[in-house]
């Protein structure tokens, strides 16, 4: 069965320090892999989405980046962490469920910028 | 550019009660939509996935409901417990083979159910 990890689970940065985010699924190949984050009261964004190894496209103008260097590990960075980068950040994968093709999500990273 | 509504934002029921989650969208042209239940601090769990050529999913007690036309969906949920309480998600992909699976989600109904 396919499983999706993140980690790490918590993290608390200072402003300006850099982030790295990851996020492996295992039981699958060459996964569609998402990136969303959900900040107080906003719901859930979509930042990034990869359909395959070094093909990255961003939804969003915004502080992070993100790179795919293997097939089943995408990866959230910053150079500089702004408050405004507070938030739970989730990873998806794109598999096929019973009634057709669904995103499964990891368990997240709650990320705290003081 | 999709948007999509939740209402209510909140909702608490005592238990037994059968309730109805809603779900709005402003552009019909889309490939399927997607229910997810989230628990506190957790992520998101898949509930019902439903084409956009079908009309309702049914898993146990769950039953969800799609009215592509005038952009509509519905969860409904029988004989509430208190283990259903969590954060209810509705969620849309775009029809198009450039859409990559892209997920457009709502805000969320918060169910709160109590003894």
């Amino acid at each position: 069965s396919q499983t999706i990890h993140q980690w790490p689970a918590t993290l608390v940065q200072p402003v300006g320090s850099p982030l790295s985010l990851e996020c492996t699924v295992e039981g699958t190949s060459n996964p569609n892999l998402y990136w969303y984050r959900q900040a107080a009261g906003r719901g859930l964004q979509l930042l990034f989405y990869s359909v395959g190894i070094g093909q990255i496209s961003s939804e969003v103008p915004q502080n992070l980046s993100a790179s795919r260097p293997q097939d089943r590990q995408f990866i959230l960075s910053s150079k500089k962490l702004l408050l405004s980068d507070s938030g739970f950040y989730l990873c998806a994968w794109r598999g096929v469920g019973t009634s057709g093709y669904e995103q499964y999500f990891g368990p997240g990273t709650r990320l705290t910028v003081t | 550019k999709q948007e999509v509504t939740q209402i209510p934002a909140a909702l608490s029921v005592p238990e037994g009660e059968n309730l109805v989650l809603n779900c709005s969208f402003t552009d019909s042209a889309i490939y399927n939509l997607q229910w997810f239940r989230q628990d506190p601090g957790k992520g998101l769990t898949s509930l019902l996935l439903i084409q956009s050529s079908q009309r309702e999913q049914t898993s146990g007690r769950l039953n969800a409901s799609l009215d592509k036309s005038s952009g509509r969906s519905t969860l409904y949920i029988a004989a509430s417990q208190p283990g259903d309480s969590a954060t209810y998600l509705c969620a849309v992909r775009r029809a198009g083979g450039t859409s990559y699976g892209k997920l457009t989600f709502g805000q969320g109904t918060i169910l709160t159910v109590h003894p």
